[in-house]
């Protein structure tokens, strides 16, 4: 079984100030990693993801990721904090299991950046 | 089309009614997913198409859950005798393997149940 763990509810950060989302996984196998957005109303946007090789990843709007696998993390990171980057972040996991790449998504952090 | 599409964007229905949600995936995307998002809740898996072979069903909470895919392209979830619980925002996200960005989720259907 695999699973995920995003152990913020809600991140509260100034704009310019660094932000971190937290997330843990576990999974018997080599795991895809992947982040998400979720404006209000809207569906999810891809942001990155780790398959294999760098362990930071870089991904869009200035957001990147660094996959920990002693401590089975993936931390998304941001160096200065915007404030449209207020949205609800989902961290995934999904690994190969008889061909099938089913993701497991985390409960999700909301992110509010203060002016 | 360029990405996923859901309709309908809302849907409101009386509780016992029956109702259909659809999803067009991105075309020469093998692999479907529909996921339900409840208030405040992560997004819960709820059934896996990938290409011709079985969906994987074990994420369908009820028998009252069904869906198919039609010709490997268009999805349609369906609820039987909607109960007030079925409330919840419905997404759908398509995915081939050599996707740059994982997986394509559309807007979702926001589900009423009344």
């Amino acid at each position: 079984a695999q699973s995920v763990a995003q152990p913020e509810d809600q991140v509260n950060v100034a704009e310019g100030n660094p932000l971190t989302v937290k997330c843990t996984y576990s999974v018997s196998g080599n795991p895809y990693l992947f982040w998400y957005v979720q404006y209000p109303n809207r569906g999810l946007q891809f942001l990155l993801k780790y398959i294999t090789g760098d362990n930071l990843v870089k991904g869009s709007y200035g957001f990147e990721a660094e996959f920990n696998k002693s401590q089975t993390s993936f931390h998304l990171k941001k160096p200065s904090a915007l404030v449209s980057d207020s949205a609800l972040y989902f961290c995934a996991v999904s690994y190969a299991s008889g061909g099938s790449y089913i993701p497991t998504f985390g409960r999700g952090t909301s992110l509010i950046v203060h002016p | 089309g360029a990405g996923v599409s859901q309709s309908p964007s809302n849907k409101v229905t009386e509780k016992g009614k029956d109702v259909e949600l659809r999803c067009d995936p991105i075309s020469g995307h093998t692999a479907l997913y529909w996921y339900r998002q409840s208030l405040g809740q992560g997004l819960e898996f709820l059934i896996y198409f990938q290409g011709n072979s079985a969906p994987d069903k074990s994420g369908l909470p009820s028998d009252r859950f069904s869906a198919e895919r039609t010709g490997g392209s268009v999805s349609t979830l369906t609820i039987q005798r909607t109960q007030q619980e079925d409330s919840a925002v419905y997404l759908c996200a398509s995915n081939s393997p050599d996707s740059r960005y994982g997986y394509t989720f559309g807007s979702g259907t926001r589900l009423t149940v009344v």
